[in-house]
């Protein structure tokens, strides 16, 4: 099993549009989490970090399931300039090595 | 505002030719990283520094590629003989301790 699993993607979505991406990790003992964005050819950028209680940041919602092992990212009322790779990303281990999924690509259509 | 700085941003070699990546992190971040980056796969971590030492090195493939961070600031990733797979997007990023990670805008190595 790999250690961070994505939906394999693409999604291709009008604007408007809900979308949500869901991921898996295999080490329970895994310590934060968060969802980074990439740009084609560009470099991946925080998005932002998942908690337990869940968190909202804009249009943005990440939700964590500790027991299920499974994080989540929802995108209301996408835009076109939502369009992008989103990768889900664990940090665990003595030296927080950060461990990233193969990403989801969004295709936002007007 | 202060990013981390890579060069080249592109670089296209001959397969048994040996390349050479530079990095210099945001000034004070103490931990830097090499990820390699295959297309369509999520980044890869290769060697993290902190300060000049390396603290993981496990899925660096030691027998052609070495990194070093001689004076615990710039970097540099070596790849001896480049081979065709090595072809991928190669990513810098820092951090000030074990916080959020910052990215170099990558090199992009093509091997033919």
């Amino acid at each position: 099993r790999k250690e961070v699993e994505q939906d394999p993607g693409p999604f291709n979505v009008p604007e408007g549009a809900t979308v949500a991406f869901n991921c898996t990790y295999s080490n329970s003992a895994s310590q934060s989490f968060f969802w980074y964005r990439q740009d084609c050819r560009k470099e991946p950028k925080l998005l932002m970090s998942v908690y337990s209680s869940g968190n909202e940041d804009g249009r943005f919602t990440a939700q964590l399931n500790r027991a299920s092992q499974y994080i989540s990212l929802l995108i209301r009322d996408s835009k076109l300039s939502d369009s992008a790779t989103y990768l889900c990303v664990v940090k665990g281990g003595s030296n927080y090595k950060l461990t990233f999924g193969k990403g989801t690509l969004l295709t936002v259509n007007p | 505002e202060a990013e981390v700085a890579q060069s080249p941003r592109y670089k296209i070699t001959e397969k048994s030719q040996a390349v050479a990546f530079w990095c210099d992190p945001i000034s004070g971040h103490a931990t830097l990283y090499w990820y390699r980056q295959i297309l369509g796969q999520g980044p890869e971590l290769l060697v993290q520094f902190q300060d000049e030492s390396v603290v993981d090195d496990s899925q660096l493939p030691k027998d052609r590629f070495s990194a070093e961070r001689l004076k615990g600031v710039d970097s540099t990733l070596k790849i001896q003989p480049a081979e065709l797979g090595d072809s991928a997007m190669y990513l810098c990023a820092s951090s000030p301790g074990y916080n959020e990670q910052f990215f170099g805008p990558g090199t992009r190595l093509t091997v033919l």
